[in-house]
């Protein structure tokens, strides 16, 4: 069975770093074309991603956000991590990782609430 | 990078109707074109894939169809359970991705 699960703070400061762990069960990150996207949706709109990582160890991010974003797999916890820099109010989001296969997302985490207020 | 224009925004249908949705691309794309369920509080599922494939567990109501920049999402009949937001997905450019703007199918 398939499953992915978000974990990492509810609430960030503005300026401050925001960390997200994925944790995956039911696959392994080390499969060649293997993918795990982040993705964040903030309140009432729409969907947005932000950066994907592979078992290749190719890593690629969304074109506004690259600077401030990090992605990184650590196969023997079958985790992927997200690092966002320099969080302001406009980055609270719902924050969700999926996996890719297909060309599409076909599963997905349950979605973690990160807001960034003072 | 591809824009993707979903419409409506809103449709608004009753139990039993046809739902037809659109998405266009901001430039012709390949077939890899998907489309997601979002029901409040809950994350996305995968309805279609590659334009017209449903996935695992989809009702075959649920169905996807077009090519180059049209693509149209298309519910047979709809049920109580399908009203909800629609995003279509598509390959953006070297291993970019892009969404819609979301269809929001609501109860008339």
């Amino acid at each position: 069975q398939v499953t992915l699960r978000e974990s990492g703070p509810a609430l960030v400061k503005p300026t401050q770093t925001l960390t997200l762990t994925c944790t995956v069960s039911g696959f392994s990150l080390t499969t060649s074309g293997m993918s795990v996207i982040w993705i964040r949706q903030p309140p009432g709109k729409a969907l947005e991603w932000l950066a994907v990582a592979d078992g290749d160890g190719d890593k690629y991010y969304s074109t506004s956000l690259k600077t401030r974003l990090t992605i990184s797999m650590d196969p023997s916890k079958n985790q992927v991590v997200l690092t966002m820099t320099d969080m302001d109010p406009v980055d609270t989001a719902t924050y969700y990782c999926a996996r890719v296969q297909l060309r599409a997302f076909d599963y997905w985490g349950q979605g973690t609430l990160v807001t960034v207020s003072s | 990078e591809v824009v993707l224009t979903q419409s409506p925004a809103t449709l608004s249908l009753s139990p039993g109707d046809r739902a037809t949705l659109s998405c266009r691309a901001s430039q012709s794309v390949s077939n890899f074109l998907a489309w997601y369920q979002q029901k409040p509080g809950q994350a996305p599922r995968l309805l279609i894939y590659d334009t017209s494939t449903r996935a695992a567990g989809i009702p075959a109501r649920f169905s996807g169809s077009g090519s180059g920049t049209d693509f149209t999402l298309t519910i047979g009949s709809l049920e109580p359970e399908d009203f909800a937001v629609y995003y279509c997905q598509q390959r953006s450019g070297w291993r970019g991705w892009a969404f819609g703007q979301g269809t929001k199918v609501e109860i008339k």
